[in-house]
This record gives C-alpha cells, sequence and structure tokens, in this order.
C-alpha cells in the first residue's frame, strides 16, 4: 500500500548547521508530498508542498524537491536555528481530498 | 488563512467516563473532517473521516462505538471517546480541507485516570 518512510531520529544538530532529513515514498499514482511541523505541545503546521515531479517547495529557509525517479522528497535547510527544533513529517497525498499518510516523523533538536 | 480551532487542549478524565472532544473550522466550511491519533514518538494514524450530514468513515481496526463522530454541521465535527480506558491515552487531532490545503487543529492531550 501507499507509505511513507523517513529517516529516524532524533537528529541533534548545533546552531548554523546543515540539515537533511531524508523521506522516500511507496504511491500506486502521482501523489502531492508535504513537509509537516509540529513545535512542542502543539498541532501539525503545513511547511511546504510539492505537487508533480520537479517541483521544488520552501518556506522559512527549508526546501524539498519532489523526485520522481527516487521517490524522494528530502528535506534540507542550509543553516538551522534554535527555534527550528521541532518533530517534521513527511506525508504524501492521493486524489484531490484524500487522507493525509505520514510518515513516522524526525524529531530534530538544534542546541546552541 | 484558514484555521482550524481544537477544544480542549488537555483533558483529564475518569477510567469509564466520556470525553467530547470539538473541532471547528473558523473562517471556512469544511465538509470533510479527519481525525488522526498520535501515539508517543510515532506518526499520526488516521481514525476516521468525519463527512457532514453523513456517517463517518472509520479506518480499520478503530472501534466506531467507542469514538463517536458527529459532524453536524459545516463548520464543527466532535470526536466522543466513550468509556474511556488508560489505553486511550493519546493526543488527538483534526484537520480539515480548505482549498489551500489541510489545516490540522493544535490537538488534545487525553489523560485517562
Amino acid at each position: 500500500g501507499d507509505s511513507v518512510t523517513q529517516m529516524e531520529g532524533p537528529v541533534t544538530l548545533s546552531e548554523e548547521a546543515f540539515l537533511t532529513i531524508n523521506c522516500t515514498y511507496t504511491a500506486t499514482g502521482y501523489p502531492s508530498l508535504f513537509w509537516y511541523v509540529q513545535y512542542p505541545g502543539e498541532g501539525l503546521q503545513l511547511l511546504l508542498k510539492a505537487t508533480k515531479a520537479d517541483d521544488k517547495g520552501s518556506n522559512k529557509g527549508f526546501e524539498a524537491t519532489y523526485r520522481k525517479e527516487t521517490t524522494s522528497f528530502h528535506l534540507e535547510k542550509g543553516s538551522v536555528q534554535v527555534s527550528d527544533s521541532a518533530v517534521y513529517f513527511c506525508a504524501l497525498k492521493l486524489g484531490s481530498q484524500g487522507n493525509l499518510i505520514f510518515g513516522k516523523g524526525t524529531k530534530l533538536s538544534v542546541k546552541p | 488563512g484558514a484555521v482550524v480551532s481544537q477544544h480542549p487542549s488537555r483533558v483529564i478524565c475518569k477510567s469509564g467516563t466520556s470525553v467530547k472532544i470539538e473541532c471547528r473550522s473558523l473562517d471556512f466550511q469544511a465538509t470533510t473532517m479527519f481525525w488522526y491519533r498520535q501515539f508517543p514518538k510515532q506518526s499520526l494514524m488516521l481514525m476516521a473521516t468525519s463527512n457532514e450530514g453523513s456517517k463517518a468513515t472509520y479506518e480499520q481496526g478503530v472501534e466506531k462505538d467507542k469514538f463517536l463522530i458527529n459532524h453536524a454541521s459545516l463548520t464543527l465535527s466532535t470526536l466522543t471517546v466513550t468509556s474511556a480506558h488508560p489505553e486511550d491515552s493519546s493526543f488527538y487531532i483534526c484537520s480539515a480541507w480548505d482549498e489551500g490545503g489541510y489545516t490540522f487543529g493544535s490537538g488534545t492531550r487525553l489523560t485517562v485516570v
């Protein structure tokens, strides 16, 4: 079935380090891909998305490119901040209003 | 942008009692809302899809008689955990589809003692 696999955490980085969180997917069709962020004690917020192959989503310095050939949507940021500490979820959606399928989440801790 | 309000944010209840969680779309109409459950250190698992004016669609393994969902209006869906037990303690999150994408509530931390 359709699924999302993302790297297990926790990931601990120093401030200004480069971040990569890997995400790969399995889908029977052509999904839209998302990254959501969950700050401590809060719900999920959409970070970025891409709806077709080769699209690049970007927001707040984060980027992810929809790679159909490798079925991947890796999240990157060139210089992380302490305020980026959160849990990041990769997700896919099939169809116009299908439900989201989430990866297990990756906890990121950024130390000053 | 679209806002989904979820209430309460935290609730502690005694084993055997029922708890109702509300999810409201504040500035848009949501014909479909989704209820997720998040276990510690795990991902969000879809419990059910709530459809305005009709019965909810439950995912496999989710007890519909235990997790009652009502979507009586275009802006409100409720999840009632009936006869709660400690194993129902979890983080419950609702979301709704708006033309801009999914919007999530801030979640409800349920603790059953």
